[in-house]
C-alpha cells in the first residue's frame, strides 16, 4: 500500500509564474490536508478537502492560492503569480473517514523555490 | 485558537540517555494528539497517536503520555540512539477529521 505521494519533489519557479503541486492520498483515503513549512518556522495548516469539497480553508492566503480535490485524480494546490515569500516546503497529508483514530499520514513534501 | 509550544527547542545528548520531550497546548478540547519525527529535508513520520481518552501510548522505546485537562503531552525516548536524531513534532487535533496544530518542534541530536 503506497503512502501519500507528492510531486514534484522540488519545484523552481520565477517570480510571477504559476506553481502546481500534486498530492495523491493513500489508497482508500478521501480526506486531504495541505500544510506549509516556511524556513525556520513550524508547520502551518492551509486547507482541508474531501472529494470535490473544501471543508476548511481558514489557513489559505486570500489571494493567489487555491486548492481542489476532484472526483478523479490527485489533489492540486495552485499558487498563481508566485513571489519569493512563497518559497517553502508544502506537505500533504491524508486520512480516512473510518475511525477510530483518523490518523493523518504525511507525504514527502514539495520544496518550492521562487527565484 | 490552539497554540502549541514544545520545550526544549533543541536537545543534544550522548547516546544511551533517556529523554523527555514536552508539548503543551492551550485548548484542552482535543480529539487526539499525534507525535511525529521529521528528518532534515523529509516529510513527517507518525510515531504515536494518543486518543483524548487515553493517558499513555507505547511503541518500542517510545512512550507518550497525555494530560488533556492541563494541556500537556510528553514523549519519552528510552535508551536514545544516534538514529533518533531528528526534529520531533506534536500535533493536537480538535475534531475527528480536522486539522492538526503544530509548534516549532524539538530538534534532537544524539551523538555516539
Amino acid at each position: 500500500n503506497a503512502g501519500v505521494m507528492q510531486n514534484p519533489r522540488h519545484l523552481v519557479r520565477r517570480r510571477g509564474q504559476e506553481a502546481r503541486l500534486r498530492c495523491s492520498p493513500m489508497k482508500g483515503h478521501s480526506h486531504v490536508y495541505w500544510y506549509r513549512q516556511l524556513p525556520e518556522e513550524g508547520l502551518k495548516f492551509m486547507v482541508y478537502l474531501q472529494k470535490e469539497n473544501i471543508i476548511d480553508e481558514s489557513g489559505m492566503p486570500k489571494e493567489r492560492f487555491s486548492a481542489e480535490f476532484p472526483k478523479e485524480g490527485p489533489s492540486i494546490l495552485r499558487i498563481q503569480q508566485v513571489v519569493r515569500g512563497d518559497s517553502a516546503a508544502y506537505f500533504c497529508a491524508s486520512s480516512t473517514y473510518r475511525g477510530p483514530n483518523y490518523e493523518q499520514y504525511f507525504g514527502p513534501g514539495t520544496r518550492l523555490t521562487v527565484t | 485558537k490552539q497554540e502549541v509550544t514544545q520545550i526544549p527547542a533543541a536537545l543534544s545528548v550522548p547516546e544511551g540517555e533517556n529523554l523527555v520531550l514536552n508539548c503543551s497546548f492551550t485548548d484542552s478540547a482535543i480529539y487526539n494528539l499525534q507525535w511525529f519525527r521529521q528528518d532534515p529535508g523529509k516529510g513527517l513520520t507518525s510515531l504515536l497517536l494518543i486518543q483524548s481518552s487515553q493517558r499513555e501510548q507505547t511503541s518500542g522505546r517510545l512512550n507518550a503520555s497525555l494530560d488533556k485537562s492541563s494541556g500537556r503531552s510528553t514523549l519519552y525516548i528510552a535508551a536514545s540512539q544516534p538514529g533518533d536524531s531528528a526534529t520531533y513534532l506534536c500535533g493536537p487535533r480538535g475534531s475527528t477529521l480536522g486539522r492538526l496544530y503544530f509548534g516549532r518542534g524539538t530538534q534532537l541530536t544524539v551523538w555516539p
